[in-house]
Formats: C-alpha cells, structure tokens, sequence
C-alpha cells in the first residue's frame, strides 16, 4: 500500500542552528504535500505546502524541497527556536500523514 | 473565533458504552475529516466528508459512524467501546476535496476507555 515515512523519530538541535527534517513518500502519482506542526496538547497546525511541479519553496524560516526522482521531501528551519519544539508530520495527497518526527531544541 | 472545535475535550468512558463526538467548522469550507491519533503519535485518517456526502472511508471498524448534519458539522458517534479505541480523535477540515488543500485541525478530543 501506500506509505509516507519520516526517515528520523527524534530530532534534537541546539537553539539557532538549521534543523532539517526528512520524508519519504511511496506513491508516485502524489502531486501535493504538506508539513504540519503539532505542539503538545494541540492538533496539527499548517507549516508550509508543495506542489509536484516545484522543487523548493520557501516561508518565512522554513524551506521545502521536493524531490520527485527519489519521493523525498524536506523541512528545513532556519535559526532554530525553542518555539519549533514540536512534532512534524509530512503529509501527502489523499491525506496520509507521516509517522511524524519530534523536535527538541536546546536552549 | 476558534475555526474548528470539537466537544468534548476529554472523554472518559467504560467498555461496552456509547459515546459522541462533536466538530464544527466556521470556515466556510466543504471537507472535514476525522483521524485517529494513537499514543506514539501516528495520524490514521478515518472519515472524510464533502458537502455531507462520505468521500474517504478508510478501514475502521463499523462500530465508528460519521454523521454530517451541514457541512459545518461532522460528528463522530462510536457504539460499544473497546480498550483500543482510547487515543486522541482530530476533526479537520479543508477548503476542497480529497486532501488537495491543507487541513485546519481541531484542539482534538482525548478518548479513555478504561
């Protein structure tokens, strides 16, 4: 079946380094994905989204890159704040989240 | 101004009982959708609803009956409880169909089936 994975359960950078968080997906008629932010005691909060005809895109602190040749994503955050401690998902066209990864940054 | 609230927040129950939860959406939008979130934090869409009409019916057990009244609401009513039903319930919704457009979460409902 169709899967999305997160390559990595835990992440932990210290406060102000770039933190990079990776995605795979299995589905190669995917043509739209998206990064959430779930922060403990919340549902998933909106980061940032990507079209199959984009390779990059950028918001404010955070990029994403896709790579359709081997179905990688990417979430990279610039400047990495204690306010990014959080969970991330990928997610994918028909709604397929990703195990998630957990952000911890160190003060 | 909360854009997508569910009630109630905690729910604790007993095996065998019947219970609802509840979501509304202020958004305006057309899809809403319920997940199932498990203790190591894994999202498992299980409903998804288009202008009341069912559009995603993952596998889940037919104890789990979504029920839209509008658009703007999609209950959630669970018949006969088991211990594996306890986890946290998401309702979202989107602007259009089939996952196309991001997803605006719910706080989620945390369900414990003792």
């Amino acid at each position: 079946g169709e899967s999305v994975g997160l390559h990595l359960p835990t992440l932990s950078v210290q406060e102000g380094d770039n933190s990079i968080i990776n995605c795979a997906y299995s589905n190669s008629a995917s043509d739209y994905f998206i990064w959430y932010k779930q922060e403990s005691g919340k549902g998933p909060q909106f980061i940032i989204d990507i079209r199959s005809n984009m390779d990059k895109r950028q918001g404010q602190r955070v990029t994403v890159l896709l790579n359709k040749t081997v179905k990688h994503l990417s979430l990279q955050i610039a400047a990495t704040q204690p306010g990014d401690s959080a969970v991330y998902f990928c997610a994918e066209t028909r709604a397929t989240f990703g195990d998630g990864t957990t952000l911890t940054v160190k003060p | 101004d909360t854009a997508v609230s569910q009630t109630p927040k905690y729910l604790v129950t007993q095996m065998g009982n019947d219970k609802s939860i509840k979501c509304e959406q202020n958004l305006g939008h057309d899809t809403m959708y319920w997940y199932k979130q498990d203790s190591k934090k894994f999202l498992k869409i299980m409903f998804s609803y288009n202008n009341k009409e069912l559009i995603i019916n993952e596998t889940v057990p037919n104890r789990f009956s979504p029920k839209s009244p509008d658009k703007a609401h999609l209950n959630l009513h669970i018949n006969s409880l088991e211990l594996g039903d306890s986890a946290v319930y998401f309702c979202a919704s989107s602007p259009s169909t089939g996952g196309l457009r991001e997803q605006y979460f719910g706080p989620g409902t945390r369900l414990t089936v003792t």
